[in-house]
């Protein structure tokens, strides 16, 4: 069982839309959790870090809420835009463990016209 | 600043042949490490260095070997390819190995083994 689940698998929404991407995980104790976007072809990049004390992170459109106490995060994305499309992946470090980064298999989003 | 950098960007091998993916950061991190992304499942660490001359084995090394000879440059080396080798390969660069340093990502290499 994988320690990072992320639902839905994908998600298709149209521009200008918000949208809401889950993230349980069994990893504990736990230093940080991370978003990272994902474009087709390319390599993961970083929208949030939050610590295991923080509720909210937002990067623009992009808020990154956590509950400890249940080990969830969600990515609400905000006004959606054609450019929004990608993978994105959630990331759980445990303390101390800067190279033990368990990553979730992501959300697949699509934003259409 | 080009940052993270990987060649080639696809690759076709034969089972049993052998190559180097190459992977070379300009920010003077000094931990690198290489990642393989296979569908359905999430990023896996396969090797990773924390300095020039250090190496040290992540979750999936098998078949695959690493050195670190500069601070800037971090090869992986595919010794007789197999099938279940074919996957996606990232390389990642950040300052430390501290709980809170950004990794950064390279572009990938999508590489297939017949």
């Amino acid at each position: 069982k994988n320690q990072v689940e992320q639902s839905p698998q994908s998600l298709i929404i149209l521009e200008g839309k918000n949208c809401t991407l889950q993230c349980n995980y069994t990893v504990s104790p736990f230093s940080n959790l991370r978003w990272y976007k994902q474009d087709t072809g390319r390599g993961p990049v970083s929208l949030t870090i939050m610590t295991f004390s923080e509720n909210t992170k937002s990067n623009g459109r992009y808020t990154a809420t956590l509950d400890a106490d249940t080990k969830q995060s969600s990515l609400h994305i905000t006004a959606s835009q054609l450019s929004d499309s990608a993978s994105y992946i959630c990331v759980v470090l445990p303390p101390g463990g800067g190279n033990k980064l368990t990553f979730g298999t992501g959300t697949q989003l699509k934003v259409e016209l | 600043n080009a940052g993270v950098t990987q060649t080639p960007k696809f690759q076709v091998l034969k089972t049993g042949q052998s190559m180097t993916l190459q992977c070379a950061q300009d920010m003077n991190h000094e931990y690198m490490s290489w990642y393989r992304q296979d569908p359905g499942m999430g990023l896996r660490l396969i090797h990773y260095s924390v300095g020039a001359g250090i190496t040290d084995q992540g979750e999936v090394p098998n078949g695959y070997n690493v050195s670190r000879s500069t601070t800037e440059d971090f090869p992986l080396r595919l010794l007789s390819a197999a099938p279940s080798q074919t996957s996606v390969y990232f390389c990642a660069s950040s300052w430390g190995l501290g709980s809170y340093n950004e990794q950064f990502f390279g572009p990938g290499t999508r590489l297939t083994v017949l």
